[in-house]
Parts: C-alpha cells; sequence; structure tokens
C-alpha cells in the first residue's frame, strides 16, 4: 500500500522569510500525482499546488513552489514571503492511475507564521 | 455558488445510535469521498464512490455505510458497530479523473457522548 510520510509535526516562520516543509511517499506507481492542501482554522481544505509525476519541471504556484524529486520519492513544499495567513495545516497527498482521483494523505504540518 | 455542503456541522450521538452524515454537491462531480480525521493522523480514507449507485470501500470503511443514489448525494452512516466515532469527518468530490482536484466540504465535527 502506499504510504505517505511528513516528519514535521510543527513548523514555524518569520514573517516574509522561507520555510521548506517536507514529505515523503512510498510507491512502486509510475504514474502518480501528488498534492498539497492547506488546512487553516476553518478546516476547509484547500488545493495549493499539483505535481504530476510524469513532469520533470517542479510545479510553482505565486509563493508556494515544490522539489520533486522522484528518485527519492521526495516531495517538498517551499513557501516564500511568508504570510500570517500562510498559518495553518499542510498536508502532503498521494494519487496514483490505478485509483481514480482517490488520496492518500501524510499526517500534516501544522505551520506557524511569527509576526 | 458551487460548492460542497455538509450537515449538520457539530453532531452529537449516544452511544449505541446509529447517525447519517449529510454531503451534497453542486458541482456536478462523478467522484464523492468520505474522509475521516484524527488529531495526528492526517485524513484516511472511509468510502468512495466514482459513480452513481457504486461506491468501494476505502482504508477504514468498518463501521460505517454510504450509498449514492444520486450524482449530488453521498451520506455516511456511523453505525453502532463503529468502536471510536469521534472525529471529524469531511466530504470530498472531483471530476474523477486522476491529478483532478479533491474540493471540500467544510466537515462534520462527531461526538458521542
Amino acid at each position: 500500500a502506499q504510504t505517505v510520510t511528513q516528519s514535521q509535526p510543527e513548523m514555524s516562520v518569520q514573517e516574509a522569510e522561507t520555510v521548506t516543509l517536507s514529505c515523503t511517499y512510498d510507491t512502486s506507481e509510475s504514474d502518480y500525482y501528488l498534492f498539497w492542501y492547506k488546512q487553516p482554522p476553518s478546516r476547509q481544505m484547500i488545493l495549493v499546488i499539483r505535481q504530476e509525476a510524469y513532469k520533470q519541471q517542479n510545479a510553482t504556484e505565486n509563493r508556494f513552489s515544490v522539489n520533486f524529486q522522484k528518485a527519492a520519492k521526495s516531495f517538498s513544499l517551499k513557501i516564500s514571503d511568508s504570510q500570517l495567513g500562510d498559518a495553518a495545516m499542510y498536508f502532503c497527498a498521494y494519487g496514483r492511475e490505478t485509483s481514480g482521483s482517490r488520496l492518500t494523505f501524510g499526517e500534516g504540518t501544522q505551520l506557524t507564521v511569527n509576526p | 455558488d458551487g460548492g460542497i455542503t455538509q450537515s449538520p456541522k457539530y453532531l452529537f450521538r449516544k452511544e449505541g445510535q446509529n447517525v447519517t452524515l449529510s454531503c451534497e454537491q453542486n458541482l456536478n462531480h462523478d467522484a464523492m469521498y468520505w474522509y475521516r480525521q484524527d488529531p495526528g493522523q492526517g485524513l484516511r480514507l472511509i468510502y468512495y464512490s466514482q459513480i452513481v449507485n457504486d461506491f468501494q470501500k476505502g482504508d477504514i470503511a468498518e463501521g460505517y455505510s454510504v450509498s449514492r443514489e444520486k450524482k449530488e448525494s453521498f451520506p455516511l452512516t456511523v453505525t453502532s458497530a463503529q468502536k471510536n466515532p469521534t472525529a471529524f469527518y469531511l466530504c470530498a468530490s472531483s471530476i474523477g479523473i486522476l491529478g483532478t482536484e479533491a474540493f471540500f466540504g467544510q466537515g462534520t465535527r462527531l461526538t458521542v457522548v
């Protein structure tokens, strides 16, 4: 079975600084997708960024970017110019070809942004 | 506005009772999902449905049941067989194609009293 591991239960960053959240996964599949979701205190899950495994280029969305290392099965999220509104729980998720769009989630990383 | 509506937001259940959580979407999505969220454990998949009148067990289906009689609706019943039902429950939907975004409802907090 696929597993997703987030080894950092909590992280903190100063406003305007950069922070990197780690995620590793285990799979024998070659085609899959990886996601980062954000869950603010409202508990509404919001998609932050998505990466296709067949693409070598790392995905970026404004201040959010990923470092996708397929051979190492690593998928970290970098948040640049951190803002107070970035404070949330961040979940890494994996979806594989044979399961449609069902996702396997990591345990989450609670990010605190200090003013 | 399109979206996913879960109700109620908070639910209390006595031990031994079944309870049904509602999930409705108006996004015209084929696939719908139920996840359970416990502190420190992320989201775990309970059941999912990729088409009307069809659904599959997820990783933690024991003690739960679902139905998918309409495209818009995917209710979850927490039965008395679920040993530890107190949790936060999230419903999601997607087009159903790998790689597409899953949209989530705002969740239901179930507490057994």
